[in-house]
């Protein structure tokens, strides 16, 4: 199986500032990687696809890039709402695996 | 609006049976697979199985391959997960996923969640 491991996995930011949150897979998924956010009890929400195409209606603020093995997803100026745990997932074949998250959490 | 809607779990002993549905709405069910991906507190998300778009298809992770059965029925937009043989590990909150598109394992839009306990 694919290992994705995401760093760090917490994350103290205030709002406004630009955050960046690492994601590795342990051999080459091409592009095959997307980006989730969890908030507390509820389900993931889809926010990139293929490393860096954004989701119907997911703010601008929200970037990604990457390929390969290295990825990142990157929040410009941070949104009180963006407080929560984010996940990567690599979709290269159907043994899709997720990244342990990182939680996003006010400072 | 796509809904997803997760329902049948609830408290199994170890080696018991359940079976999750997740009835779908607000768009062709039949054009589109179908996913269910669990969370635990151990191993955080997980995949667990899919299923194509007319059911041909499936396709099971390691840990429930001969335990879990996924199946669907397009005349009622809805899929399912038979759960079998289960462990505690198993314990944790099951939740369908539709694909997007031809993308099988994109996981675009996501059921509430149906929290599945193990325990004697």
């Amino acid at each position: 199986d694919i290992q994705m491991t995401q760093s760090p996995s917490t994350l103290s930011a205030s709002v406004g500032d630009r955050v960046t949150i690492t994601c590795r897979a342990s051999q080459s998924i091409s592009s095959w990687l997307a980006w989730y956010q969890q908030k507390p009890g509820k389900a993931p929400k889809l926010l990139i696809y293929k490393a860096s195409s954004l989701d119907t209606g997911v703010p601008s603020r929200f970037s990604g890039s990457g390929s390969g093995t290295e990825f990142t997803l990157t929040i410009s100026s941070l949104q009180p709402d963006d407080f929560a745990t984010y996940y990567c997932q690599q979709y290269n074949s159907y043994l899709y695996t997720f990244g342990q998250g990182t939680k996003l959490e006010m400072k | 609006e796509v809904q997803l809607v997760e329902s049948g779990g609830g408290l199994v002993q170890p080696g018991g049976s359940l079976r999750l549905s997740c009835a779908a709405s607000g768009f062709t069910f039949s054009s589109y697979a179908m996913n269910w991906v669990r969370q635990t507190p151990g191993k955080g998300l997980e995949f667990v199985s899919t299923i194509s778009d007319n059911g041909g298809n499936t396709y099971y992770a390691d840990s429930v391959k001969g335990r879990f059965t996924i199946s669907r029925d397009n005349s009622r937009s809805t899929v399912y997960l038979q759960m079998g043989s289960l462990r505690p590990e198993d314990m944790g909150v099951y939740y369908c996923a539709r694909a997007a598109g031809y993308d099988y394992w994109l996981l675009q839009y996501w059921g509430q969640g149906a929290l599945v306990t193990v325990s004697s």
